[in-house]
């Protein structure tokens, strides 16, 4: 069945490192790719988007990558801060059309240390 | 920042109490949506509606029921709550059109405990 998963349950960065998030993806028809941030009791916090006509998209210290050969999506996020601890979600369509029902990962934990 | 607003936030309630989770936006979406997530969980999704009076069931099953009488408005109901119920609630919206990449926007959340 469709799936989308992430390669690392939890990522450990230092302050100002790069951190890179991983997610792989199995439905070949999915078009639209979405990365959320989910903090301690709240709700998933939309970061970044990307078509599957884009290979990368970039936002404010965020950068999205899409390789659709291998069905692999990552998440790129610049001089890790603090404030990016989180639990990080993909999710794709399905290619469900205007539905726009999501299918979520499992989420990556990422822990910034000072 | 998104408009899209639950209540409660947090209940505690007895097993076979009736409970509504609310849910509200202002941003005028026509698409709006209920995912259910357990804690370091994914999320599923259980309802969804793309217009008033329109509700669908999710990929998630779920004993849970919806309505959509007002286009701001998607409140879900459990009419006898049981322990396994007990999970965050997540309500969510996004606009119309035709493109299958609306952003999905999500409310803060609504963490239910059954006892």
């Amino acid at each position: 069945g469709e799936s989308v998963g992430l390669h690392l349950p939890t990522l450990s960065v230092q302050e100002g490192d790069n951190s890179i998030i991983n997610c792989a993806y199995s439905n070949s028809a999915s078009d639209y790719f979405i990365w959320y941030k989910q903090e301690s009791g709240k709700g998933p916090q939309f970061i970044i988007d990307i078509r599957s006509n884009m290979d990368k998209r970039q936002g404010q210290r965020v950068t999205v990558l899409l390789n659709k050969t291998v069905k692999h999506l990552s998440l790129q996020i610049a001089a890790t801060q603090p404030g990016d601890s989180a639990v990080y979600f993909c999710a794709e369509n399905g290619n469900r059309g205007a539905t726009n029902k999501l299918i979520f990962g499992t989420g990556t934990l990422l822990a910034v240390q000072p | 920042e998104a408009d899209i607003y639950q209540t409660p936030r947090y209940l505690v309630i007895g097993t076979g109490k009736k409970i509504t989770l609310e849910c509200s936006q202002t941003m005028g979406h026509d698409k709006m949506y209920w995912y259910q997530q357990d804690p370091g969980m994914e999320l599923h999704l259980i309802h969804y509606s793309y217009g008033v009076n329109s509700t669908e069931k999710g990929d998630l099953s779920s004993e849970s029921t919806v309505s959509r009488i007002r286009t701001e408005h998607f409140p879900l109901t459990l009419e006898s709550a049981r322990p396994s119920h007990t999970s965050q609630y997540l309500c969510a919206s996004s606009g119309g059109g035709q493109s299958s990449g609306n952003t999905i926007y999500f409310g803060e959340g609504s963490w239910l405990t059954v006892v």
